[in-house]
Order: structure tokens, then C-alpha cells, then sequence
């Protein structure tokens, strides 16, 4: 099993959807969680950090289900500027050191 | 804007030549790291430093070397470049933030081995 899973997609959804995306993880110590954004030929940007309570930002939603070993990002009312790929990262401190482990991504593409 | 920079964005070599690539940074941060990008493939860690002259190795070290010998450039060389390493090339740093770890990259470099 991979450490981090994604579904790669696409997700081609119109303007004004909600779309959301799930991550998995199998390392139940993992101790903290992120989404980033990544357009195309592009560096990863980050998005938001998943903290245990969920948290929000605008149009975007990240939750954390420790129990089931997932990270989700909803996005409300869809713009055609939020498609690119979304990667999931997962964080694991080991040895005094962070391990860090990063999904393959999932791409969104917002239609008009 | 994390003042990450790379060098070069692009290149073009072939098999066999030795490579090395630049990250330099300008806020002081103590962690930086390498990663290679492909498709079908999440971002891989190559090689990472946690200061000054420490240096360890990422899940895809072979191939690769690193030197960080002032807080502010984090050098990785390919000894003798081969097909394989053809990636896209990121440089992140990372600061701490509640406990975390957030990750910042540089706008990576292309490399192409012919």
C-alpha cells in the first residue's frame, strides 16, 4: 500500500460546482497534513494546512479523519482559476527529523 | 514569497556529464531540500539538510549528491548524468509553524539528459 494515495482524476466539473477530493494515508503516526496547489509547469504552492478540527479558507474546506486515515479538501462554487492539480501531504516526525511524504496529485479541471 | 531561487531553470546535457544544480535561499531557513518530480510519481525526496554541512538522504539518493556549505545555497550535483535522471528538479525549504513543518519551493529547474 502506498504511504500517501490520491486519485489522480481528472476532475472535470462546471463553474459554480463543489468538488471534493480525499487522500489517504497508512502511517497512523502521521502528525500533520497539507494540500497544495500545483499548476502546470509550475512549482506547488501551498494551499492550507489540515488541522484535527477541520479548518476553512474562503471557498476551501480541509478535514482530517485520523480514525480512517484521510485528508479531504472541499471547494465550494468552482472557478475556472481553481483548476490545476491538488497534492496531499502528509508529515511524519521520525528520529528527530520530518519525513515527508507527498500524493501524486489529483487534477482539477473547472469548465466553463 | 519564500526567496527561493534555482539555477539554472533549464538544461540540456548529455549522458555521462556531471551536472549540478543551485537552490539559494535568502531568509536564513534551516531546512532545505531536493525533490525530483515525474509523472505517475508524487514529488520524491533526492537528498535533504538540516544545517550547515549536515546533509542526509531522501527514498531516491542514489545517482545524486549534495553540499550545503553556507546556510544559504544547497547544491545538488549529478555525478554522471544518465537518461533517467530527466526530471523536473524542486527546491523547498521549510519553516516551522505550530509544530508542522510547511514546505516552500523555488520554481524548479528542467533537465533533460540526451
Amino acid at each position: 500500500r502506498k504511504e500517501v494515495e490520491q486519485d489522480p482524476g481528472p476532475f472535470n466539473v462546471p463553474e459554480g460546482a463543489t468538488v471534493a477530493f480525499n487522500c489517504t494515508y497508512s502511517n497512523s503516526a502521521s502528525q500533520s497534513f497539507f494540500w497544495y496547489r500545483q499548476d502546470c509547469r509550475k512549482e506547488p504552492k501551498l494551499l492550507m494546512s489540515v488541522y484535527s478540527s477541520g479548518n476553512e479558507d474562503g471557498r476551501f474546506t480541509a478535514q482530517l479523519n485520523r480514525a480512517s486515515q484521510y485528508i479531504s479538501l472541499l471547494i465550494r462554487d468552482s472557478k475556472l482559476s481553481d483548476s490545476a492539480t491538488y497534492l496531499c501531504v502528509v508529515n511524519l516526525l521520525s528520529g528527530g527529523y520530518q519525513k515527508v511524504t507527498f500524493g501524486i496529485g489529483t487534477k482539477l479541471q473547472v469548465i466553463p | 514569497d519564500a526567496g527561493i531561487t534555482q539555477s539554472p531553470r533549464h538544461k540540456v546535457t548529455e549522458t555521462g556529464t556531471p551536472v549540478t544544480l543551485r537552490c539559494h535561499q535568502t531568509e536564513n531557513h534551516r531546512y532545505m531540500y531536493w525533490y525530483r518530480q515525474d509523472p505517475g510519481h508524487g514529488l520524491r525526496l533526492i537528498h535533504y539538510s538540516y544545517g550547515v554541512k549536515d546533509t542526509d538522504k531522501g527514498e531516491v539518493s542514489d545517482g545524486y549528491s549534495v553540499s550545503r556549505s553556507k546556510t544559504e545555497d544547497f547544491l545538488l550535483t549529478l555525478e554522471s548524468a544518465t537518461s533517467s535522471q530527466t526530471s523536473v528538479y524542486f527546491c523547498a525549504i521549510s519553516e516551522p509553524a505550530g509544530g508542522s513543518y510547511e514546505q516552500y519551493f523555488g520554481p524548479g529547474t528542467r533537465l533533460t539528459v540526451t
